[in-house]
This record gives structure tokens, sequence and C-alpha cells, in this order.
């Protein structure tokens, strides 16, 4: 049972259609991840939220807007997107952003976009 | 830069057969070393860790020695089973930007047969 929960696990949803992804860590933990694995490429960092604030957008484009309203919730909310973002989405936790905690993670929201 | 190279998969072997998947790094620094094991359908799962040169990580019969001449943390276990059949990721957590991000090879497919 991990103690990082994703939701849905698997979406389907059109270019134009609107779209959230939820993350809820139950570890106490205060930094959060966003991730995007897709096949054959690394595991892309894509935003780092540390005590709620945003401490890293990977060059992400705006059609992906994360939000953290307190250190146990991560959302990435999802508009326009486009076929290529088609991919597993990963949510982790760690201790805090600094140091070497290791990062723990939810078992990912299965994007498809027709 | 900060960087990890891992070994192509597959890695196709027979139950009880012995396991090496070779990992090598760059980094400024003194970066700590993991390995992740992602399962069919799961997200990433730490493995072991290793925080300084000629440190021995282990876990569930699987080990790894931080190499610093070398550069590498390359991952063995004596006798597979089926049940390790998974993907398997070498990452190292390096000071970039102002804090400690985790950086992940492309990952290893492991697929052990009885």
């Amino acid at each position: 049972e991990t103690g990082v929960t994703q939701t849905p696990r698997h979406l389907v949803m059109g270019m134009t259609n609107k779209k959230s992804l939820k993350c809820e860590q139950h570890l106490g933990h205060n930094a959060m991840y966003w991730y995007k694995q897709s096949a054959k490429k690394p595991l892309e960092l894509m935003f780092v939220y540390n005590f709620k604030e945003q401490t890293e957008n990977n060059s992400v484009p705006s059609r992906f807007s994360p939000e953290c309203p307190n250190s146990s919730h991560l959302f990435l909310h999802l508009h326009t997107l486009q076929p290529e973002d088609s991919a597993l989405y990963l949510c982790a936790s760690s201790q805090q952003q600094g140091g070497n905690q290791p990062q723990h993670f939810g078992d990912g929201t299965r994007l498809s976009i027709l | 830069g900060n960087s990890v190279t891992q070994m192509e998969g597959p890695v196709t072997l027979s139950e009880e057969a012995f396991l090496t998947i070779n990992c090598t790094y760059t980094a400024t620094g003194y970066p700590s070393l993991f390995w992740y094991v992602q399962y069919p359908g799961e997200g990433l799962q730490l493995l072991l860790k290793a925080t300084k040169a000629d440190d021995k990580g282990s876990n569930k019969g699987f080990e790894a020695t931080y190499r610093k001449e070398t550069t590498s943390f390359h991952l063995e276990k004596g006798s597979v089973q089926v049940s390790d059949s998974a993907v398997y990721f070498c990452a190292l957590s390096a000071f970039s930007g102002g804090y400690n991000k985790l950086i992940f090879g492309a990952g290893t497919r492991l697929a052990v047969h009885p």
C-alpha cells in the first residue's frame, strides 16, 4: 500500500477537454513532484513544490497547470492537450526538497489523448 | 552536467540466474545514488541507496556499491526470481538550481522466465 495516492488511474480525453489529476500523500512530507513517463524516454521532472511553494517548472507547456493547496495535495490541471502528451503521469513526495531523502511515488495516472 | 547512463534492455534471464545491470553517472560534487524498481502497473519504489563512496546498498537480495573511481553503481542479484521482472531505474541526487534533485536513467527492463 503506497502512501501516495493518485486519481484517476486511467484517463482518456479529447484535445479540447479540461480535466485534473489528483495526488494525495499520507506520509507527512513537505515536497511534492510531478513527473511524466513516456515510452522509451527517461523520466521527466515537470514541477516541484516545497512547503506549498512552486520551486521548479521544468519548461513545461502552459497547457499543464499545477496547484498545491497544502503539503498533502497536488493537482495537475490539463487543458487543450496534444497527442504527444499521452503518457503515465507520476506524483512523488519526499520529506523536503533538499538533502538526500528518497522520493515516494504513487502508481500514476495513465493519460490518453484522442 | 549531471546524468545517468544505464545498460539498454531488455535483459532476459532464467530463474536463479545471476543479474547485473550496469549504471554509470556523471556529476559535480558528491551525489547520493539510488536504484528504483517499477513493477507492471505501478509507480517507482525505492530499492536501495548509497550516500557516499564505497557504501553498499542492499535490499531483497539486490545490492550495489558506490564506486567513485569508476563512477558506477551497478545493480546485482545472485539468483533472480520470476517476481523480479520489472523495470529498474538508476538515479542520482545532485545539487542543481539551489536544491537537490533526482536525475534518472532511462530504465532497464528485466524479464525472468521460469
